[in-house]
């Protein structure tokens, strides 16, 4: 099983639409929870990161964590064009002195205008 | 600040040839990581250090040798470049060593290297 798991898309929204990415995770270990956007040829851009259980907003951004179903999700409300991309799920786990990312192949996501 | 900052950004290299990627941090981050992002397979990690003077092997380590030549620089190397090593390399840091557990990782723009 791996260990971070997402479905690679593409997820096709249509603008304006509130647009839902999953990802569930294996290391019951795992402490911290990430979302990455990366466009087409350029680096992962951190959206948002997650640490407790619940939700956690930032402008149309929502992330949720359930820690007991090793699950956490994305909610782009008022979808955009511009956010068609791909978005990268990523956990850390503590090892040696420093943190381990792992990251799941990323779900593509189009914004329909 | 400029953040993570790689060279090169882009590199074609013939089967054999070695070169090296350079990776450097304004951050003060004590954690340094270089992955590899291939189609299909998302980012996985190559080599880690945990701070000034250690380095760990990572999930695809082979083929690949690493410096940590001080707090802000950390270096890739290959030896004997493969077709196989075709790909986009990306360099992060995170700062660790916070004590909330929330330790977060930053990305360079990436090196795409191709081996013919």
């Amino acid at each position: 099983q791996k260990e971070v798991e997402q479905n690679s898309g593409p997820l096709s929204v249509p603008e304006g639409a509130i647009a839902s990415l999953n990802c569930t995770y294996s290391d019951r270990g795992s402490q911290s929870f990430f979302w990455y956007r990366q466009y087409s040829g350029k680096s992962p851009e951190l959206i948002m990161s997650i640490y407790s259980n619940g939700d956690k907003e930032d402008g149309r951004f929502t992330a949720q964590l359930n820690k007991a179903s090793q699950y956490v999700s994305l909610l782009i409300r008022d979808s955009q064009p511009s956010d068609s991309a791909t978005y990268l799920c990523a956990v850390n786990i503590a090892t040696s002195g420093t943190y381990k990312y792992i990251f799941g192949t990323g779900t593509r996501l189009k914004v329909l205008a | 600040n400029a953040g993570v900052t790689q060279t090169p950004k882009f590199q074609v290299l013939k089967t054999g040839q070695s070169m090296t990627l350079q990776c450097a941090q304004d951050m003060n981050h004590n954690s340094m990581y270089w992955y590899r992002q291939d189609p299909g397979m998302g980012l996985r990690l190559i080599y880690y250090s945990a701070s000034e003077g250690t380095t760990d092997k990572g999930e695809v380590p082979n083929g690949y040798n690493v410096s940590r030549l001080n707090k802000r620089e950390f270096s890739l190397r290959l030896e004997s470049a493969a077709p196989s090593q075709t790909s986009v390399y990306f360099c992060a840091s995170s700062e660790a060593h916070n004590g909330l557990g929330t330790d977060t990782q930053y990305f360079g723009p990436g090196t795409r290297l191709t081996v013919l």
